[in-house]
């Protein structure tokens, strides 16, 4: 029969090219996004976070990119290594006392060899 | 520095049976959350503490689930009694403060239940 839940985005990538994984999000009073990678059997791991005050920030290999005109995060991965594949998540905080993140549904990355 | 311990990370038990899931946030940690993964849902936050005390547990989805947190370095999830729609992923997540932080999760605890 057929399958029914989330349908997760994919991403098929070839190791060592870059890869840009999107999220759009939802509300534009949020003022503060993280993504997370979670890989099979292991909890969401922080990756990266931005401020709603910055358009750009960088970690070791990855970058995130934060437009706030269309509500729209992005994150970079350079030199696509096998041990990035995994499942990617955008999260959202509200600020203003809200404590609650706000997941995205996650896109799924594959590495080729 | 150790991260968010979870226990155990695999339980399988009959309908109708207490659970218990485990968590220790990462020491210096003072907001503790509990969620719940499925492939249907996604990530669902069931309750947030802030210093111990239960904030909001609006996304406990009944009377069976029961989160506690007597101190700053434990806390355990429950459910009683268990039914077979409960099977999924329980992941506890620490962080310093809340608003505008990042969240630091544990391996999570893979409940099924027969």
């Amino acid at each position: 029969g057929e399958s029914v839940g989330l349908h997760l985005p994919t991403l098929s990538v070839q190791e060592g090219d870059n890869s840009i994984i999107n999220c759009a999000y939802s509300n534009s009073a949020s003022d503060y996004f993280i993504w997370y990678k979670q890989e099979s059997g292991k909890g969401p791991q922080f990756i990266i976070d931005i401020r709603s005050n910055m358009d750009k920030r960088q970690g070791q290999r990855v970058t995130v990119l934060l437009n706030k005109t269309v509500k729209h995060l992005s994150l970079q991965i350079a030199a696509t290594q096998p041990g990035d594949s995994a499942v990617y998540f955008c999260a959202e905080n509200r600020g203003r006392g809200d404590y609650k993140l706000s997941f995205g549904a996650g896109t799924t990355v594959t590495v080729r060899a | 520095d150790a991260g968010v311990i979870q226990s155990p990370r695999h339980e399988v038990t009959e309908m109708g049976q207490e659970v218990t899931l485990r968590c220790k946030p990462i020491s210096g940690h003072n907001s503790l959350f509990w969620y719940r993964q499925t492939m249907m849902r996604g990530l669902e936050l069931l309750i947030y503490f802030n210093n111990n005390v239960p904030i909001d547990d609006s996304g406990m989805p009944e009377d069976r689930f029961s989160a506690k947190m007597p101190n700053a370095s434990f806390s355990t999830l429950k459910i009683q009694p268990s039914e077979p729609r409960d099977s999924a992923v329980y992941f506890c997540a620490s962080s310093r403060g809340a608003q505008g932080r990042a969240q630091h999760f544990g391996d999570g605890t893979r409940l099924s239940i027969l």
